[in-house]
């Protein structure tokens, strides 16, 4: 089993639209869970963290843990054509930046 | 201040043959960390340097070695490539100013072709 799973989608939407994006972890040992967003040819670039349970809000996005069920979420309001972009969800036990990725969820918003 | 920079951007090797690839991480970070990112999929943790040190290492064989040099820049080795090995090598620095959660950066990656 791996760390972390995520649906790879990919996942099209229309401009304005609500986003969920979702992964499951299975230690339960992790405590510092991130989203990464990747445009084509870059490199991740972190987007939000989270330090054990709870929401956390930034602008249009909201991130969401459960440890409860190991479930991570992502929510993106009022999706715009340059959210457009692979989202990874990353675990990490002790803070050290010794992520475990998921598959990553390719995103499109259509205008 | 300048971000992780990666070299070269593109590079094509044969199998059996080895590779250098050369991370400068951002300006005042002393930590950083390597990823294999095969297409389509997510990073995988190779290993983590800390003070020149090595500082935790993933599921990955031993012909991938790495160093950091003591401007923190680092280089990641790999011998005897495999066709398998083929895929966006990803350098990340962040800094150990404190115990809680140090933001980590990634570079652009090096995009390694094995032939």
């Amino acid at each position: 089993q791996k760390e972390v799973e995520q649906d790879p989608g990919p996942l099209s939407v229309p401009e304005g639209a609500i986003v969920s994006l979702n992964c499951t972890y299975s230690n339960s040992a992790f405590q510092y869970f991130m989203w990464y967003r990747q445009y084509s040819r870059k490199g991740p670039e972190l987007l939000m963290y989270t330090y054990s349970s709870g929401n956390k809000e930034d602008g249009r996005f909201t991130a969401q843990v459960d440890k409860s069920s190991k479930y991570i979420s992502l929510f993106i309001r009022d999706s715009q054509p340059s959210d457009s972009a692979t989202y990874l969800c990353a675990t990490d036990q002790t803070g050290a930046n010794n992520l475990f990725f998921g598959t990553g969820t390719r995103l499109t918003v259509i205008p | 201040e300048t971000g992780v920079t990666q070299s070269p951007t593109h590079l094509i090797k044969t199998r059996g043959q080895q590779v250098t690839l050369r991370c400068s991480s951002q300006s005042g970070h002393n930590t950083v960390s390597w990823y294999q990112q095969a297409l389509g999929q997510g990073p995988q943790f190779i290993f983590q340097y800390y003070r020149e040190e090595e500082n935790g290492r993933g599921n990955f064989p031993p012909r991938f070695s790495g160093l950091q040099f003591p401007n923190y820049s680092s280089e990641l080795n790999v011998n005897a490539l495999e066709l398998d090995d083929s895929a966006l090598y990803l350098c990340a620095s962040s800094g150990r100013k404190s115990p809680s959660y140090n933001e980590q950066f990634f570079g652009p990656g090096t995009r390694l072709t094995v032939l």
